[in-house]
């Protein structure tokens, strides 16, 4: 089985200021993938960053980067330089073999100007 | 266009009729996934499919059934056995290899 647990319910950010959301995870498996979705208020997923489990680099796109620490099993999202449209709520993930798909809870962002 | 469409946008129902709400992809994508998605709520998966006439059972499968007889199709059945089937729904879909999941625009389920 896996599992994935997003701690925070909703997180505040000053405009321009930097954010980390927190997931955890669990898996029995050694070949994995993890995700950070965000869901704006359209409901549109939108895929925000991806990393190997196998990649020990931490995976960055613009101004959103991870901290992956697979002995803990954590993978945490940092949104720096926050803007109004990163207002929206954020699903952490994993994708093992079988290519179950599985998300946490989320986490809300409001940005606030 | 590639994507992945869900339709209805929006669907009633009355209480104790099943209803089916339709997923179709034309991304060439072997897996196909059903997620439901309650006010303030997580994703949770319903049931997927990585292949033709091959599906699993998700975290919340009970009072839901599922078909994919054809790649570009995975229909979900919402039965009179769900006890609390208001929701949204998403469908989403993955190609073999890749590790981007696209999604569709989702369903509105109202049972009343």
């Amino acid at each position: 089985a896996q599992t994935v647990t997003q701690s925070q319910p909703e997180m505040s950010v000053q405009e321009a200021e930097t954010v980390t959301l927190s997931c955890t995870y669990d898996t029995s498996e050694s070949d994995y993938y993890l995700f950070w979705y965000k869901q704006p208020p359209s409901r549109q997923m939108i895929l925000v960053i991806r990393q190997e489990a196998y990649k020990q680099q931490n995976a960055t796109e613009n101004r959103f980067s991870v901290n992956f620490q697979k002995a803990a099993k954590s993978f945490s999202l940092k949104i720096s330089d926050s803007q109004l449209g990163d207002a929206a709520m954020y699903f952490c993930a994993i994708k093992a073999a079988g290519n179950k798909l599985t998300f946490g809870g989320g986490t809300r962002v409001l940005v606030k100007p | 266009d590639g994507g992945i469409t869900q339709s209805p946008k929006y669907l009633f129902r009355k209480e104790g009729q099943n209803v089916t709400l339709s997923c179709e992809q034309n991304l060439n994508h072997d897996a196909m996934y059903w997620y439901r998605q309650d006010p303030g709520q997580g994703l949770r998966l319903i049931y997927y499919s990585q292949i033709v006439n091959d599906f699993q059972k998700g975290d919340i499968a009970e009072g839901y059934s599922v078909s994919r007889e054809k790649k570009e199709s995975f229909p979900l059945t919402v039965t009179s056995a769900q006890k609390n089937p208001t929701a949204f729904y998403l469908c989403a879909s993955l190609g073999i290899g890749s590790t981007e999941a696209f999604f569709g625009q989702g369903t509105r389920l109202t049972v009343v």
